[in-house]
């Protein structure tokens, strides 16, 4: 079954410091993977999608489909950055049905 | 241009009820979808639906339905009402067309099943 994990409930870094949240997920097909941010006391927003191969307030993400990993990165974190984070996997193109992963708490401190 | 709205915002209901939730979404947007959030199982698909018909359907029991309107307007219905039901409810819309359409998510109604 088609599934999203992520391994870690929270993560906590300095400013400054790199960041990686892990995304793997398991599905036979060609998925589409995104990454969804929640800051406080705001919606659930789309961070970026791996077609698009962009760059969205300083953070990538690369589809490994070899590792099936889809990690999310960033060089120099900012307390701005701290927020839920959500990767998501949408198994065709023709729905919007996402599947997401349970989740990481990215706390950044100054 | 306004975003997506979900209404109510916040609901009680005892077991055994039934709930109709409301979603609106942006203008011009022909897909809904709705999510179940709870601390447990967290972000669940529920359903989806493209001009009126049901694209989608996620693992949840018949007791929830949901249906879209012709203004791409929908509503989800939870009868005979479980504490297992109490959850944040989140509806998200887009153009619809592909999953490239980004999806704008509403604020939610936080559904509490006594």
């Amino acid at each position: 079954a088609q599934r999203v994990t992520q391994p870690e409930k929270l993560l906590s870094v300095f400013k400054g410091a790199p960041v990686e949240l892990k995304c793997n997920y398991s599905y036979s097909g060609s998925p589409e993977l995104f990454w969804y941010v929640q800051y406080s006391r705001q919606r659930l927003q789309l961070l970026l999608r791996h077609i698009s191969r962009e760059s969205i307030k300083g953070f990538t993400a690369d589809l490994n489909k070899g590792e099936t990993s889809f990690h999310l990165k960033k060089p120099f974190a900012q307390e701005e950055d701290s927020a839920m984070y959500y990767c998501a996997l949408s198994e065709a193109r023709d729905t919007d049905k996402l599947i997401f992963g349970t989740g990481t708490r990215l706390q950044v401190f100054p | 241009k306004a975003g997506v709205t979900q209404t109510p915002r916040y609901l009680i209901k005892t077991r055994g009820q039934q709930v109709t939730l409301s979603c609106s979404p942006i203008s011009g947007h022909r897909s809904v979808s709705w999510y179940q959030q709870t601390p447990g199982q967290g972000l669940q698909f529920l359903f989806e639906y493209f001009s009126e018909t049901q694209r989608n359907k996620g693992n949840f029991p018949g007791r929830f339905s949901g249906r879209q309107f012709s203004n791409s307007r929908s509503e989800m219905n939870v009868s005979t009402l479980e504490l297992g039901d109490s959850a944040l409810y989140l509806c998200a819309s887009s153009l619809g067309f592909n999953s490239y359409n980004e999806q704008f998510f509403g604020p939610g109604t936080r559904l509490t099943v006594l």
